[in-house]
Formats: C-alpha cells, structure tokens, sequence
C-alpha cells in the first residue's frame, strides 16, 4: 500500500491563477480531509468528504474555495483566483471510516506570487 | 468550541533525560486525544491515541480530564526522538481533527 499520495509536491502560482491539489487517499479508504498549515502555525481542518460527498466543510473559506472527491478518481482541492495569503502546505490525510486513524500525505506546498 | 494548546513551541532535552511535552484542550465533550509526530522530512504519523492506552517509542500520554491536559512523557529520551510533536482532539462526530501548534523537541547527545 502506497499510503497517501498528493501531487503536486510543490506548486507555484502568481496572484489570479487557480491552484488544483490532488490527494489519491490509501487503498480501501473512503473518507478524506484536507487540511491547511500557514507558517508558523499549526494544521487548520477545512473539509471532510467521502466519496461524491462533502460531509463537512466548516473549516473552508466561503470564497474561492471548493473540493469534490468523485466516484472514480482523486480528491481535488480547488484555489480560484489565489492570493498570496493561500500561500500554505496544504495536507490531505484518509482513513476507511470515521473515527479511524487519519494517514497523512506528504502535503503540497503552495507558493502564490 | 474545539481548541488544543502546546505552549512550547521548542523543546530541548539531552540524551537520557526524561521529556514532557506539554498539551491542554477545552471541548465541551468527551474528546478523544491524539499525539502525532513528523520527524525530518517524513510525513505526519499518528504516535498514540488516549483510548488505546498504548506506549509507542517509549512514549506515553494520560488523558486528564479534570486538569484538561495530554501531555506526552518519555522517561528517556534518544536523539532519534527529534521530531515536530503535535497534539490533535477529536469531536463526536469522530472525524475533523483539531490541531496544536506543535513543539519542536531536540534531544542533543
């Protein structure tokens, strides 16, 4: 088992630019969430979804933010119109079920100039 | 509202030396308590969990309800014990996970 996968690693945009982060969750997981750590400070929770649904999404910003995991395919973190304060690592974890152990991906950092 | 607290956010100690990394909460339930670590260039893994009662590397953590506290010991620390340290709650719900801000523990030789 591969474990978490996200790509990019690493991913610059300049101020405008839509930033699409991937997250493959482990084999046999459906539940993903995403999670945000600005510098200096800890991981901030933004959404959780299973598979075609978001089951909670209070940590998302009202704006510009979206995320979808469909039937087939990976989990997508969606940035409209990035600004310099999305500048983040951004870290996608998956567990089979809820109350499970979250496994953690390598996360993506976004760089917004 | 969910909130963790680690007020170190460095943590240094020498070989041998017992080490206690500090955690608070406040939830207004019954939370369930994690400690994850990230060691140098790795990614974020789970050390331990309240409700499994396990010792991992040596590392232990006592749910204090009365005191709002997880703090994780180790009577002996090693220098591979050099990680970024986070505490996490988790709600009812059994999903979202609220996060410290972390401490940065060095264990010199």
């Amino acid at each position: 088992n591969a474990g978490v996968m996200q790509n990019p690693r690493h991913l610059v945009r300049r101020r405008g630019q839509e930033a699409r982060l991937r997250c493959s969750p482990m084999k046999g997981h459906s539940h993903v969430y995403w999670y945000r750590q600005l510098p200096e400070e800890g991981l901030k929770f933004m959404v959780y979804l299973q598979k075609e649904n978001i089951i909670d999404e209070s940590g998302m910003p009202k704006e510009r933010f979206s995320a979808e995991f469909p039937k087939e395919g990976p989990s997508i973190l969606r940035i409209q119109q990035v600004v310099r304060g999305d500048s983040a690592a951004y870290f996608c974890a998956s567990s089979p079920s809820a109350g499970d152990e979250q496994y953690f991906g390598p996360g993506t950092r976004l760089t917004v100039t | 509202a969910q909130r963790v607290t680690q007020p170190e956010k460095l943590l240094s100690v020498f070989k041998g030396a017992p080490v206690e990394l500090k955690c608070n909460y406040s939830y207004s339930g019954s939370p369930e308590l994690f400690w994850y670590v990230q060691y140098s260039r790795q990614r974020l893994q789970l050390l331990l969990r309240h409700i499994s009662r396990e010792s991992i590397k040596g590392f232990t953590a006592d749910l204090n309800k009365g005191e709002t506290s997880f703090h994780l010991k180790k009577p002996f620390a090693q220098e591979e014990d050099s990680a970024m340290y986070y505490c996490a709650l988790s709600g009812l719900s059994g999903s979202r996970l609220t996060f410290g801000e972390g401490t940065q523990l060095t264990v010199n030789p």
